[in-house]
């Protein structure tokens, strides 16, 4: 299994201002993935992190809003820029193997927008 | 997209009993379908998942039966305990190959074991 790493854990942001995510594997992953889970709620895809090339976005989610990069095969960041409160949630990015199926997820980002 | 519909929505067994979690999916073009334990402030964690060539999963006390003609996957917690109060998530792929390793997730289920 792969252990997944996030910062920061927590912040508190002002409105109209962006913070940057930073996910680190400890092993190399073939996909990684970033997901947005608003408390007590179930999970959504925002994006996969290709490496060395754009990220792949779903629906309802746009690259000016969430940049991402994956500079390698174990790291990946994701920004959340011009921050609302809409913005408020737990932001978690997850490594996938590409052998086994199995999905591994970090223990997320809880981020307040003031 | 894919829909997962999971239910239901919360659960309270008491300790020794039975917890039961249902989902179902629509299609899909990968069959792999994991179940995740989630406890407050913490990210999801892999409890256990099914490549349906078998119809029925078992690790410890938890269960995976998977009926792929209903397109219906279940877990059970046996001898449920104090400890597996948490939100338990289904998640299936994609429904196009380009969906490789992506997963949508059910709504979740709160389970919540008392002594």
């Amino acid at each position: 299994s792969a252990v997944i790493s996030q910062k920061p854990s927590r912040d508190i942001c002002q409105r109209g201002t962006s913070l940057t995510i930073q996910c680190q594997v400890d092993s190399q992953v073939t996909m990684m993935f970033w997901y947005r889970q608003q408390p007590g709620q179930s999970l959504t895809l925002i994006a996969t992190a290709n490496q060395g090339s754009e990220a792949t976005y779903e629906s309802g989610f746009v690259i000016d809003k969430f940049p991402i990069s994956r500079p390698n095969l174990t790291f990946s960041t994701l920004t959340v820029s011009n921050m609302s409160p809409e913005d408020s949630s737990i932001y978690l990015c997850s490594g996938w193997g590409g052998k086994s199926y199995e999905q591994y997820f970090g223990p997320g980002t809880r981020l307040t927008v003031t | 997209q894919q829909q997962v519909k999971q239910s239901p929505q919360s659960l309270i067994v008491q300790k020794g009993g039975i917890s039961i979690i249902n989902c179902a999916y629509e299609n899909t073009a990968f069959d792999y379908f994991p179940w995740y334990q989630q406890f407050p402030g913490k990210g999801p964690a892999l409890l256990i998942a099914i490549r349906p060539d078998v119809s029925e999963k078992k690790e410890g006390r938890f269960t995976i039966s998977f009926n792929k003609s209903a397109k219906q996957f279940s877990l059970h917690i046996m001898d449920s305990q104090p400890g597996d109060s948490a939100t338990y998530f289904c998640a299936a792929p994609g429904v196009t190959t380009d969906s490789w390793g992506k997963l949508q997730f059910g709504a979740g289920t709160q389970v919540v074991v008392t002594p």
